[in-house]
C-alpha cells in the first residue's frame, strides 16, 4: 500500500513569495491533514478535510494561507505571501475517518525555509 | 483545555539500557493518549495508543507506556535501547473531538 506522498520535499523561498504544497492521501482515506511542525515543536494542526470539505481550520493563518481538497482525493496548501516566520515543516497526513480511534499516516513532510 | 509535556528535550541512553520517556497530560475527560516516533527526514509514525481498558498499551519495536490516571503520565519505555531506537518521540493527547495534541518532543539518542 502506497503511503502518503507529498512534494516538493524541500522549498526555499524570499519572504512575500508565494509557495504551494502538494499531498497525495493513502487511497481511500477520507479525511486529510495539514500540520506545521516548527523546529524544537510538535505539530501544530492548520486544517483538516473531511472528504472535500473543511471540519477544522481553526489554526489557519487565513490572511495568507489557504488550503483545498477538491474532488476529495489530493490537497495543496498555499502561503501567499510568505513570511520569515512560516520556515516549518509542512506535514500532510490521512486517516480513514475523522474519528481520533483511527490512525493518521503521515508523509515525509516538505521542509520550508523562507530567508 | 489539552495539553502535553515532555520533560526533557533530549535523553541519552547507552545501547541495551532501559529506555523511559516521559510524558504528562492534561485533559478535562478521560483521554485517547498517543505515542509517535519520527525518524530523520520523515514523517511521524504511530507507536503505541492508549484509548480504553488495559493501561499497560503494548507498541511497535518493543515499546509500552502505562496510562496512570493518578499521576496523569503515560511514560514510554523500552527494556534495552537499540542504536536504530534513534529517533524523536513525540506524546500526544487527545480528548476525543478528533483533534489530537502533540508535545514538543524527545530526542533519545543512544550511546554505543
Amino acid at each position: 500500500e502506497a503511503g502518503v506522498a507529498q512534494s516538493p520535499r524541500y522549498k526555499i523561498i524570499e519572504k512575500r513569495q508565494s509557495v504551494a504544497f502538494w499531498c497525495n492521501p493513502i487511497s481511500g482515506h477520507a479525511t486529510l491533514y495539514w500540520y506545521q511542525q516548527i523546529l524544537g515543536q510538535g505539530p501544530k494542526l492548520l486544517i483538516q478535510f473531511q472528504n472535500n470539505g473543511v471540519v477544522d481550520d481553526s489554526q489557519l493563518p487565513k490572511d495568507r494561507f489557504s488550503a483545498e481538497r477538491l474532488k476529495g482525493v489530493d490537497s495543496t496548501l498555499k502561503i501567499q505571501p510568505a513570511k520569515l516566520e512560516d520556515s516549518a515543516v509542512y506535514l500532510c497526513a490521512s486517516s480513514l475517518e475523522s474519528s481520533v480511534g483511527y490512525e493518521q499516516y503521515f508523509g515525509p513532510g516538505t521542509r520550508l525555509t523562507v530567508t | 483545555a489539552q495539553s502535553v509535556t515532555q520533560l526533557g528535550s533530549h535523553v541519552s541512553v547507552s545501547e541495551g539500557a532501559l529506555v523511559l520517556l516521559r510524558c504528562n497530560y492534561s485533559s478535562s475527560v478521560p483521554p485517547y493518549l498517543f505515542w509517535y516516533v519520527q525518524y530523520p527526514n520523515q514523517g511521524l509514525q504511530l507507536l503505541l495508543k492508549y484509548t480504553t481498558g488495559a493501561t499497560l498499551v503494548k507498541g511497535i519495536n518493543g515499546f509500552e507506556a502505562e496510562f496512570k490516571k493518578s499521576e496523569t503520565s503515560f511514560h514510554l519505555t523500552k527494556p534495552s535501547a537499540h542504536m536504530s531506537d534513534a529517533a524523536e518521540y513525540f506524546c500526544a493527547v487527545s480528548d476525543r473531538d478528533d483533534k489530537i495534541i502533540f508535545g514538543k518532543g524527545t530526542r533519545l539518542h543512544i550511546l554505543p
